[in-house]
């Protein structure tokens, strides 16, 4: 009965760089939600997404971010040309419903040079 | 505009005492849920309790229980015969209703939780 997995857990990269963060949400899933983290903060909410839908991504960013999750495979977060303030844990969750608990993935600990 | 505060950055708590985490929250939707996760050091975020706005009982789970006062707008956490495990960080989270039209969870800024032996 696995849970939300996100890969990778600690991710470096230089600025400039891309950086692709995965999450595959609990199985019966459809609703996936990414948040960041910066350290010693709450999280923030980025985007919530539906299979093949983006329902709000009033969180996220205008640039250099987007997020997918397709029919099939995992939800991709994906940040171009990362810069030093980018470095935060990443949190995806996953819910069977829009108003049902939110399940969260172990996080990605991204860190730029 | 949603908004969480958690006005106590740190607790400190006895071992085998009980220890309340307060949580207040702003909203002008009537329907929304109540949320309480816990962080370890280790860095993942553990579900620990719900509550629904229109829930007339507070929720319980285990030692967990949530201090819903509506009217004060408050979800507090009580965590009952505290345990060294419980050291951690503790979020309160509200989830949009429906009648904003949205369902994203607003975070709260935590408590650090320590209990000493």
């Amino acid at each position: 009965n696995a849970g939300v997995m996100q890969n990778p857990r600690h991710l470096v990269r230089r600025r400039g760089q891309e950086a692709r963060l995965r999450c595959s949400p609990v199985k019966g899933h459809s609703h996936v939600y990414w948040y960041r983290q910066l350290p010693e903060e709450g999280l923030k909410f980025m985007v919530y997404l539906q299979k093949e839908n983006i329902i709000d991504e009033s969180g996220m960013p205008k640039e250099r971010f987007s997020a997918e999750f397709p029919k099939e495979g995992p939800s991709i977060l994906r940040i171009q040309q990362v810069v030093r303030g980018d470095s935060a844990a990443y949190f995806c969750a996953s819910s069977p419903g829009p108003t049902d608990t939110q399940y969260f993935g172990p996080g990605t600990r991204l860190t730029v040079l | 505009a949603q908004k969480i505060t958690q006005t106590q950055p740190g607790m400190f708590v006895q071992e085998k005492e009980a220890v309340t985490l307060d949580c207040t929250y702003d909203t002008s939707d009537q329907s929304y849920g109540l949320f309480w996760y816990k962080q370890p050091s280790s860095g993942e975020m553990i579900f620990l309790i719900y509550q629904g706005s229109y829930d007339e009982q507070n929720a319980t789970e285990g030692r967990y229980s949530l201090n819903f006062q509506k009217a004060r707008k408050s979800a507090n956490l009580v965590i009952s015969a505290s345990q060294l495990g419980d050291s951690a960080m503790y979020f309160c989270a509200m989830r949009e209703g429906r009648d904003t039209g949205g369902f994203k969870t607003i975070f709260g800024a935590g408590t650090r939780l320590f209990v000493k032996a």
